[in-house]
């Protein structure tokens, strides 16, 4: 049982280029969601699927956009990259509200 | 990473110490609380969570307190070993979202 997957796990970048994270998860969850961490930070919500056919924004979704592909992927897109979007990305997933969240292994992405 | 505990606050302990992690939250109308634990280069992992109608929750070498009065909740970890060393997150969700939010961590450091 893999879980959350994310792919890449490392990426560079150059200032302008774009690039999708993709994120799959195999527990047959309703929500997912992407996060970003960085250093002293905490985990910030970018973006959410509540369930298959929806996306909101979370705190800070600009520069991103995301697609809910179908019930077990969730991807993240970044049009236009920018050094500020150098951070750590997570996916998650729930089964339902009030349970626990399970998390990817992240992605590092570094913007130079 | 590493670089998550970068200005983060910092706990250190003994082997064999019982540790007490607290956490801060400013929504009255969260009603579910949840701890992660991030080890250096992975994704958060679940360690215990607790409804607000329970004011105590105890797992494995670990027990949430939570206090409505003063939107307080801790993690404790009785006999603390090098493998605990780690970032401890808080998480709510707030009630009618479908949306965990994240407090910024604490660095829990165990000494042999």
């Amino acid at each position: 049982n893999a879980g959350v997957t994310q792919t890449p796990k490392f990426q560079v970048l150059k200032t302008g280029q774009s690039m999708t994270l993709q994120c799959a998860q195999d527990m047959n969850h309703n929500s997912m969601y992407w996060y970003r961490q960085d250093p002293g930070m905490g985990l910030r919500l970018i973006y959410y699927s509540a369930s298959e056919g929806t996306t909101d924004k979370g705190e800070v979704p600009n520069g991103y956009n995301v697609s809910r592909l179908n019930k077990r992927e969730f991807s993240l897109r970044l049009e236009s990259a920018a050094p500020s979007q150098t951070s750590v990305y997570f996916c998650a997933s729930i089964v339902e509200r009030n349970t626990e969240a399970f998390f990817g292994q992240g992605t590092r992405l570094t913007v130079v | 990473g590493e670089s998550v505990g970068l200005h983060l606050p910092t706990l250190s302990v003994q082997e064999g110490d019982n540790s007490i992690i607290n956490c801060a939250y400013s929504n009255s109308a969260s009603d579910y609380f949840i701890w992660y634990k991030q080890e250096s280069g992975k994704g958060p992992q679940f360690i215990i969570d607790i409804r607000s109608n329970m004011d105590k929750r105890q797992g494995q070498r670990v027990t949430v307190l939570l206090n409505k009065t003063v939107k307080h909740l801790s993690l404790q970890i009785a006999a603390t070993q090098p493998g605990d060393s780690a970032v401890y997150f808080c998480a709510e969700n707030i009630m009618g979202y479908s949306t965990l939010t994240f407090g910024k961590g604490t660095m829990l450091l165990v000494s042999p």
